[in-house]
């Protein structure tokens, strides 16, 4: 079944340290997303990337980095400079905009990280 | 600015009963809309979408939502609500010449017997 994969599905981390979350997707998705979620603030849109070797920040991209060198895998790294990094990541992926799939996001099951 | 809101952070209904929640959203034209939803620690699955035509659209488990577009509005509605709906919907907009979504800040739903 084609889908996308996040790992690992909890992660605790120590102030000061960097952390990675894997996200990989075999539905042949062009674009690839990150999201984080604190309770009662929906979802925010950390980057993006709409093709490999290509990506933009979102509307909270101050203390992640991402890569995509592969088109199926979009990992997230959380830096020592985001202040409050506890929260749960979503990955997602969607189909170029302008067809039928335009915009409709294949979400993972998520990551959620506790800082200790 | 760009900006979608969900009124009701949470909605306590009757098993049987039916259900409306509310979305508004604030864009230049008229945006590609859609409702998810997630249940405790995963993921986001896909309710429904609109893209044009039939304002009025369908969706799994039984959900539909509504365009009004002079209302700048996209509720989403279930006639007889289960227990098994009982999670957190979100609301999202998406311009049609761009990539990611717009989310609001989610409605819970408690479903009581």
């Amino acid at each position: 079944d084609g889908g996308i994969t996040q790992s690992p599905k909890y992660l605790f981390r120590k102030e000061g340290q960097n952390v990675t979350l894997s996200c990989e997707q075999n539905l042949n998705h062009d674009a690839m997303y990150w999201y984080r979620q604190d309770p009662g603030q929906g979802l925010r849109l950390i980057y993006y990337s709409q093709i490999v070797n290509d990506f933009q920040k979102g509307d909270i991209a101050e203390g992640y980095s991402v890569s995509r060198e592969k088109k199926e895998s979009f990992p997230l790294t959380v830096t020592s400079a985001q202040k409050n990094p506890t929260a749960f990541y979503l990955c997602a992926s969607s189909m170029e905009p302008g067809g039928p799939g335009a915009n409709v996001l294949t979400f993972g099951a998520g990551s959620r990280l506790t800082v200790l | 600015a760009q900006s979608v809101t969900q009124p009701d952070i949470h909605i306590t209904v009757s098993e049987g009963a039916s259900l409306e929640l509310r979305c508004n959203y604030s864009y230049g034209a008229t945006p590609y809309l859609f409702w998810y939803v997630q249940s405790p620690g995963q993921g986001l699955q896909l309710l429904l979408k609109y893209f044009s035509g039939d304002t009025l659209v369908q969706g799994i488990k039984g959900f539909e939502a509504e365009f009004k577009r002079s209302q700048s509005s996209f509720n989403l509605r279930k006639p007889s609500v289960h227990w098994s709906d009982a999670a957190e919907y979100f609301c999202a907009v998406g311009a049609r010449s761009g990539y990611a979504l717009n989310f609001g800040k989610g409605t819970s739903l408690l479903v009581t017997p």
